[in-house]
């Protein structure tokens, strides 16, 4: 079992409709998570953190976190043809933040 | 805050040579830096981290004779590819985080560096 597994894709929706991206992980000793988008050719851009059970809402973007379900999510409301790209789920295991794993992406496209 | 700049961003270089890529933190004062590669349509995969003053950690499987970083200070770490082959051809990413830095901090990215090997 991979440490942190996401659909790879593509997801594709239409224009203003709401995206989710799923992530889970295997370890549950798992402190905290984040959300980077990539677009191509391009390094990581950090969209989100989450560390507690619950929603958190930045703007369009929602990440929710069940550690008992080991499962973290993103939801892209009013998708934009600008937020097509690969979404990368990164854990950190550790309370130094020195054991960052990424899971391998899901590319999103967003349909005008 | 938290800039992370990385250069080249693009570089060709004949197989046999080696290439110099620079990783500097522009505005804090980077401890730890992490070297990421990501082959086409792939995830990032940790190559190895470096810790200020110290010997880099390389992950499994990664040549630590082949791939040199230097991490000699606060705001420079270096990855040197030696005697670079076709299939070193990548995107190089490198992270970095602060003193101080704990579980909750993000990683910051530099802008990558396309190698290419002819």
């Amino acid at each position: 079992q991979k440490e942190v597994e996401q659909n790879s894709g593509p997801l594709s929706v239409p224009e203003g409709a709401i995206a989710s991206l799923n992530c889970t992980y295997s370890d549950r000793g798992s402190q905290s998570f984040f959300w980077y988008r990539q677009y191509s050719g391009k390094s990581p851009e950090l969209i989100m953190s989450i560390y507690s059970n619950g929603d958190k809402e930045d703007g369009r973007f929602t990440a929710q976190l069940n550690k008992a379900s080991q499962y973290v999510s993103l939801l892209i409301r009013d998708s934009q043809p600008s937020d097509s790209a690969t979404y990368l789920c990164a854990v950190s295991r550790d309370n130094y933040g020195q054991n960052f794993v990424f899971g391998p992406g899901t590319r999103l496209s967003v349909l005008p | 805050g938290a800039v992370v700049s990385q250069h080249p961003s693009r570089v060709i270089c004949k197989s046999g040579t080696s290439v110099k890529i620079e990783c500097r933190s522009l505005d804090f004062q980077a401890t730890t830096m992490f070297w990421y590669r990501q082959f086409p349509k792939q995830s990032l995969m940790l190559m190895a981290t470096s810790n200020e003053g110290s010997k880099a950690t390389y992950e499994q499987g990664v040549e630590k004779d082949k791939f040199l970083i230097n991490h000699a200070s606060l705001t420079l770490s270096t990855l040197t590819v030696t005697s670079a082959h076709p299939e070193d051809s990548s995107f190089y990413i490198c992270s970095a985080r602060g003193r101080g830095s704990s579980y909750n901090s993000p990683l910051h990215f530099g802008n990558g560096t396309r190698l290419t090997v002819t």
